[in-house]
């Protein structure tokens, strides 16, 4: 069974950092491109961005590209995204996917003072 | 950047009929994915490739489509199909949702 295990979301000031981490497990994680998607509060869907299978290929939507760094650690068949100077735009439900077929359950992250 | 746009944003259907959501691209794409989201819960994928079925979603469920337009179809509302929906473009980044269409159950 294909499961992803979203961690690392919190409360964080704005301004401030936050990684966030996606476990892999049920599948070679070797094998697919990673994506990462987020949900404002009572909005809909916004891509963030992808990665290839070793990491060679990096995609993000042009407006988080300067904030956002995706990444991934295939020994350790887990996803990261390190977000940077967070503002309350930010504020959201982050979401991994494996290939857009299967999602994670999210993680919620509040930037607030 | 492709846009996708939705319509209707929302509608309500009685049980039994059939439902059409549309999904319209700003530009060409070679295909779509249709997603179930239903309030708190992750999106389900429904269509991929523009018309097969993912494993486990109900057949009264189907996509179609080509070029700049697309559809979800569900033949025959269901209660449990209340929910919004929200299509998906892979063809070139950056990926882009559509807005979503909410659908409820008359």
């Amino acid at each position: 069974e294909v499961k992803l295990v979203e961690s690392g979301g919190g409360l964080v000031q704005p301004g401030r950092s936050l990684k966030l981490s996606c476990a892999a497990s049920g599948f070679n994680f070797n094998d697919y491109w990673m994506g990462w998607v987020r949900q404002a509060p009572g909005k809909g869907l916004e891509w963030i961005g992808e990665i290839n299978k070793d990491s060679s290929t990096i995609n993000y939507t042009p407006s988080l590209k300067d904030k956002f760094t995706i990444s991934r650690d295939n020994a350790q068949n887990t996803l990261y995204l390190q977000m940077s100077k967070l503002g309350s735009e930010d504020t959201a439900i982050y979401y991994c996917a494996r290939d857009y077929s299967s999602w994670g359950q999210g993680v919620m992250v509040t930037v607030s003072s | 950047e492709i846009v996708l746009t939705q319509s209707p944003t929302t509608m309500a259907a009685s049980p039994g009929e059939k439902v059409t959501l549309t999904c319209l691209a700003s530009s060409s794409v070679n295909y779509i994915y249709w997603y179930q989201q239903k309030s708190s819960a992750s999106p389900k994928l429904l269509i991929y490739y523009t018309s097969s079925l993912a494993s486990g979603v109900p057949d009264r469920f189907s996509g179609s489509g080509s070029g700049t337009s697309y559809s979800l179809t569900i033949s025959s509302m269901e209660a449990e199909d209340a929910a919004i929906y929200y299509c998906l473009q892979l063809t070139s980044t950056p990926l882009t949702f559509g807005s979503g269409t909410k659908l409820e159950i008359k």
